[in-house]
This record gives structure tokens, sequence and C-alpha cells, in this order.
């Protein structure tokens, strides 16, 4: 059964730094691209990052680059994002998300359980 | 950036009746080298993650029962539950993964009329 295990939410200060993790099990880690997609209170999904399954090649949402950076684990089947310079407009509740195709370009078939972080003074 | 839309924004359907919803890509989703099409549907419900319903258009996800069906090509797809559930009741979204950014449809709400 595949599971993704979302840690790290919480409250944080606008300027501030966070780092989300997510543990994956069930499946083959290292052979899938792995994403962050959040979704602020009341309303839709925006796509945020995408890992590839080795690490070396990432994407980024314009709302977040140069400020998130989206790294895996593939010894420790996690990944992880780090968001720094958190901004109020970044409030959301953050997904881990497992890519459905081997490669970059793919639909997102199982996801972790979502993680709030709330970024108010 | 490739922009998603759908329609209608809501609806609400009796038990047991169709209920379709409509999307549109700004651009063609369809990758020519492998003739696939780069399009799911999600549906969430109320506090749980979204789960995967359809990709390539038209393929159903694990587990996803046959009353959730896709279709459509090019720039304009359709979900359709043919006979409607009382657990169908949740936010669908289309979301094209042809090219990052990655985007998604606004949602559209289904509910029992």
């Amino acid at each position: 059964e595949v599971q993704l295990l979302q840690s790290g939410g919480g409250l944080v200060q606008p300027g501030g730094s966070l780092r989300l993790s997510c543990v994956a099990s069930g499946f083959t880690f290292r052979d899938y691209a792995m994403s962050w997609v959040r979704q602020a209170p009341g309303k839709g999904l925006e796509w945020v990052s995408t890992i590839s399954s080795g690490g070396s090649d990432t994407h980024y949402a314009d709302s977040v680059k140069g400020r998130f950076i989206i790294s895996r684990d593939n010894s420790k089947n996690t990944l992880y994002l780090r968001m720094n310079s958190l901004r109020v407009e970044d409030t959301a509740v953050y997904y881990c998300a497992k890519s459905g195709l081997t490669g970059d370009l793919s639909d997102f078939d199982y996801w972790g359980q979502g993680t709030l972080v709330p970024v108010s003074s | 950036d490739i922009v998603m839309t759908q329609f209608p924004d809501s609806l609400a359907v009796s038990l047991g009746e169709r209920a379709t919803i409509n999307c549109k890509s700004s651009q063609s989703v369809l990758y020519s080298t492998n003739n696939k099409i780069y399009l799911a549907w999600y549906q969430q419900k109320p506090g749980q993650p979204p789960r995967l319903l359809i990709h390539g258009a038209s393929t159903r996800g694990y587990g996803v029962p046959d009353r959730f069906s896709g279709s459509g090509s090019g720039t304009d797809f359709t979900l359709t539950i043919s006979s409607l559930q009382a657990e169908d009741v949740a936010v669908y979204y289309c979301q094209q993964y042809y090219t990052t950014p990655f985007t998604f449809g606004p949602g559209t709400t289904v509910d029992i009329k």
C-alpha cells in the first residue's frame, strides 16, 4: 500500500523559514518524480514544485522560485520542501504527491495527508 | 502558462442521474511524440487530499468506480459521472501535466439536488 506521511508544518512568521518532509512507503521511491501541491484556505489547487526521480532536475512555480527548495533523499525514501522568506500568501495546506508515471511530466496518483502552514505575525 | 478553465462552477444533480463537468485548456495537451493526452481529473472531499480519478484524459485510476469516465481531445475535455451517488459530493479539478508549470482548473462543486 502506497503511503505518504507528511510532517513539519506549523505557524511561522512572515520572512521565516520552515522545512516540510514526506516519507514514502509501498513503492520504489527512487523510480518516481515527486511533487508538492498547495491549497490556500477555501481555494483551489496550486502546483508548487517537482523533482525528478534521481533528484537532478527540479521545477518550480514562479510564485515560489528563488524562495523554496525541493529535495529528496532516496536512501531515506523522503521528500523535502525547504521554504524560505515565507509570505502571508504562502499560507496553505501543502500536499506531497507521487507521480503516476516514470518521468517528470505526470499526473499525481497518490497524495499525502497534507500539512497546514499558516504564515502570520 | 497553460490556463485551465472549468464549467460549470457548480452543479446539483439528483441521485442516480448523470453529472457532466467540462474542462478546457488554453493550448493542446496532446503529446505528439507518444500520442498521449496529458490531462487528469481529481476528486476532493472536504478535509481530504485530492484523489486521482482519471489520467490520460480517459483512463480510470486504481480503484475508481466505472461510473466515472473521461473523454475529450486537444483542448476540450469532459468528466462524466453516469449515476451520481451520495459519496460523489465533492469538488472536481482537471489538471494538465503537459508542461510545467502544471496547472489546475478552478474546480467544479458537485452536490445533490
